[in-house]
């Protein structure tokens, strides 16, 4: 049972370069969230989703999209990398509303 | 949107002295979270409060959420080189989405 698994955990991209971030868990849980954080600050809201298929804006959405195909995955996409991405990004999984947050380890990305 | 505060922003101690750090939300929660990162990890559950004016404890921690339900609190007593690193208050609204302050960062001088 790993729980909230993020790949992978070290990128670096070049501006204008696209990836996706990868988010699993093997929780059964409903809700899914990406958040990045900036050096030295709290947790940003990027998108989240409250079950298979469906997904919303959370407090910083521009230059990411995100799909949840699969209940257990969560991809969050970057088109066109841009310095001001540099972040870590951590995955978090809900069972549902009202329920503790599981986060994955993190992703460190860096874009040069 | 939902905004949630968090102060301070840093905090340094001596061991064996209290700390609290303070929560603010500009809407009414349905629940707040506390959660621990230690430098280089990341966010660990602590405790959800759900009630008006709810009081929880564990151990040295204590735990507080407004009778309003917009604010939130956690104390520390008597600190330890273990509660070192930063607190953070998170809150669900009427959305669904779960939103951090902006945390506390804790150092505790032995």
């Amino acid at each position: 049972n790993a729980g909230v698994t993020q790949t992978p955990k070290f990128r670096v991209l070049k501006t204008g370069q696209s990836m996706t971030l990868l988010c699993a868990q093997d929780m059964n849980h409903e809700y899914m969230y990406w958040y990045r954080q900036d050096q030295g600050m709290g947790l940003r809201l990027i998108h989240y989703s409250v079950g298979e298929g469906t997904t919303a804006k959370g407090e910083v959405p521009d230059g990411y999209n995100v799909s949840r195909l699969k209940k257990q995955n969560f991809l969050l996409g970057l088109e066109s990398a841009a310095p001001s991405q540099t972040s870590v990004y951590f995955c978090a999984a809900q069972r549902g509303f009202k329920e503790k947050l599981f986060f994955g380890s993190g992703t460190q990305l860096s874009v040069l | 949107g939902q905004q949630v505060m968090q102060i301070p922003q840093y905090q340094h101690v001596q061991e064996g002295e209290d700390f609290t750090t303070y929560c603010n939300s500009s809407t009414t929660l349905s629940n707040i979270q506390w959660y621990k990162q230690r430098p280089g990890g990341h966010p660990v559950f602590l405790i959800q409060l759900v009630k008006s004016g709810e009081v929880k404890k564990q151990k040295r921690l204590t735990f507080q959420f407004g009778e309003a339900k917009k604010n939130s609190s956690l104390h520390i007593t008597a600190t330890q080189t273990t509660d070192v690193g930063t607190y953070f208050c998170a809150g669900q609204g009427i959305r669904d989405d779960m939103r951090f302050g902006a945390g506390t960062r804790l150092t505790v001088k032995p």
